[in-house]
């Protein structure tokens, strides 16, 4: 059974410091990790994708992909009260075919501080 | 990316009816699915809506319960039979663009919020 971990929070950080959020994942073979952005009341929102190891930067955000210790991550820098918000860690099946399911943690909630 | 429309947003129902959902896509996708998310909760896949044949579902949801439907590419309902307090949830539409292996993002419609009295 494939699992995706993460720590429920309430992770709560001030206006303008970094928030670092973790996910681990068990299956080995994982090649793709999607993080996606949940507000209160609303449907989840595609924030970023990363496939190989490293980093990966759009904006403020950050995806680090660690394959050998089965961890990503997602770094907010100067983080906002607008990014106030669970975070939903994803991943796909290992093999593609016509099973494309996403296995989700359970979310980190997020709580920007003004 | 394209635009996915549910409808209902919301509803308020009276347990013992039924209730569907619909999902329309503005472009062709190769996947759909439906989700289940109860308060406080992460997302929970209930089937994957199939074109043009039955659409497979999840441990713990059955088709007499949750029938789906997928005339095409672009357009797929879910119907809540018999409904008790217990459904009340929000019932998620997604879809994968990709036809290549799965490794690919999921993108979601807005959702429809449904309680039951």
């Amino acid at each position: 059974q494939k699992e995706v971990e993460q720590n429920s929070g309430p992770l709560s950080v001030p206006e303008g410091a970094i928030a670092s959020l973790n996910c681990t994942y068990s299956d080995r073979g994982s090649q793709s990790f999607f993080w996606y952005r949940q507000y209160s009341g609303k449907s989840p929102e595609l924030i970023m994708s990363i496939y190989s190891n490293g980093d990966k930067e759009d904006g403020r955000f950050t995806a680090q992909l660690n394959k050998a210790s089965q961890y990503v991550s997602l770094l907010i820098r100067d983080s906002q009260p607008s990014d106030s918000a669970t975070y939903l860690c994803a991943v796909p099946p290992l093999s593609g075919g016509s099973n494309y399911k996403l296995t989700f943690g359970k979310g980190t909630l997020l709580t920007v501080n003004p | 990316s394209a635009v996915i429309s549910q409808k209902p947003s919301r509803d308020i129902c009276q347990r013992g009816t039924s209730l569907t959902i619909q999902c329309q896509v503005d472009s062709q996708v190769t996947m759909m699915f439906w989700y289940r998310q109860q308060p406080g909760q992460s997302l929970t896949l209930i089937a994957t809506a199939n074109q043009g044949s039955e659409a497979t579902y999840e441990s713990g949801f059955v088709i007499d319960k949750f029938p789906i439907s997928r005339p095409n590419l672009t357009f797929s309902t879910l119907t809540v039979s018999n409904m008790s307090p217990e459904d009340s949830s929000i019932y998620l539409c997604s879809v994968c663009y990709s036809s290549s292996a799965g490794n690919q993002p999921q993108h979601f419609g807005d959702g429809t919020r449904l309680s039951i009295l």
